[in-house]
Order: structure tokens, then sequence, then C-alpha cells
């Protein structure tokens, strides 16, 4: 039962365009999203996230767009670096017992950047 | 100086065989975890500890047991291990409601 849907295994973008990456989810308890960036062999790290209350973040490059009622969240990387060419994961969050997150992942989106 | 770090890095074992993955973060966070990529690449949780108390167990086998001698340690012990179990490992921290600090993985092939 995949809570958290990533349904583009892989994305290929021009250096200096937008990057675009989708995110679908279906458990409406879920109130907090994050986007993680990956590296092969390294742990994931955090990029940026978004609160149900709000519809939009923007950190530099990188916005996040959450449509609630579409249970839909968006990534978006302008302008396109080579630098940005890893794995992304959306992740999703429910708080468990009131001590820290219980993260549900997506399977990640690859994405390449060509210069 | 690394946040979260776990060793080992690289772990080849026999099927059968009994291993450890420890895990310390340094970032005085409450909540510690253990995520398992699988082949499919899905990052599933295990196991959560907070402050030295189980709070998270996933439907995860009962060969492996999860161990937290204080906040900042989290081991993974598994035993009788089996080809399934090959996987790449991550332990993460946390502060309550806040995102994951990931250690860099450990990537377990068992033959």
């Amino acid at each position: 039962d995949q809570q958290v849907k990533q349904n583009s295994p892989s994305l290929s973008v021009q250096e200096g365009r937008i990057s675009i990456l989708n995110c679908d989810y279906t458990n409406s308890m879920f109130d907090y999203f994050l986007w993680y960036k990956k590296y092969p062999a390294e742990g994931p790290t955090f990029l940026i996230s978004i609160s149900s209350i709000k519809d939009k973040n923007e950190d530099g490059r990188f916005t996040v767009f959450l449509n609630k009622s579409a249970k839909h969240l968006s990534l978006h990387i302008v302008p396109s670096q080579p630098g940005d060419s890893a794995v992304y994961f959306c992740a999703a969050s429910a708080l468990f017992y009131g001590y820290g997150n219980k993260l549900v992942f997506g399977a990640g989106t690859i994405l390449r950047v060509k210069s | 100086d690394t946040a979260v770090s776990q060793t080992p890095k690289y772990l080849v074992t026999q099927m059968g065989n009994d291993k450890s993955i420890k895990c310390e973060q340094n970032l005085g966070h409450d909540t510690m975890y253990w995520y398992k990529q699988d082949s499919k690449k899905f990052l599933k949780i295990m196991f959560s500890y907070n402050n030295k108390e189980l709070i998270i167990n996933e439907t995860v086998p009962n060969r492996f047991s999860p161990k937290s001698p204080d906040k900042a340690h989290l081991n993974l012990h598994i035993n009788s291990l089996e080809l399934g179990d090959s996987a790449v490992y991550f332990c993460a921290s946390s502060q309550r409601a806040g995102g994951y600090t990931f250690g860099s993985g450990t990537r377990l092939t068992v033959v």
C-alpha cells in the first residue's frame, strides 16, 4: 500500500530550465511534507518542507507547492543546475505518539540536468 | 564532524550469520530511526526510539533487534541473516516534529 507515490522514475532537463518533480499521497492524515535529495553512496539530505496549512514554500531556487484537495505536491527547481542531478524523494509525515515523525517516502525520481 | 554516523558502510556476510550495524548522532536529537531501502528503492521505516524508548516497531521479523544504550546511539542487530535482508540500511535522527538527518547508509549484502 503505497501512501506516497512518485510516478515518474526519472526526469531529464536542460541546464537553466525548470525541473518539476511530482508527488501524490493518499493518506489525508498527513500534515507535513518534505523533499529529500540523495546522491549515490550518501544518505538523503533535507531540501525543503511544507506544512499542510500552506500551499507554497520557497527557498532560493527551490519551491514546493501543495494542493491538499488533490493530495498532490510538486517541487520546482529554477534554474536547474548540473549539481542538482540526484534522486529526489518526496516524504509525508504522520506525527507518532507525539514523539518524532514517522516519515513515509515515495520511491524517488532520478533527476538528470544536462549541461 | 559527522552529524549521524553509521558503521560499517559496507557489510558482506553469509546466510545464517549474525551481524550488527552501529549508529551514533551528535545533534542532541531525541528520536532515532532505522530505515531500510530495498531493491525497489523504497525507504521504509523499521524502528524508532525516543530517548531510549521504542516507539515505532513496524512489521519487521524478530530477527532484527534494535538497541539504544542512550539517546545518541541506536544499534541494529540482525540474527540468522537471509538473502532477502540484502539492502541499504539508513539510520536517522530528528527532534520531535522536525525533518530527519540521515546517516550515509550501510549496504548489507548477504551471500
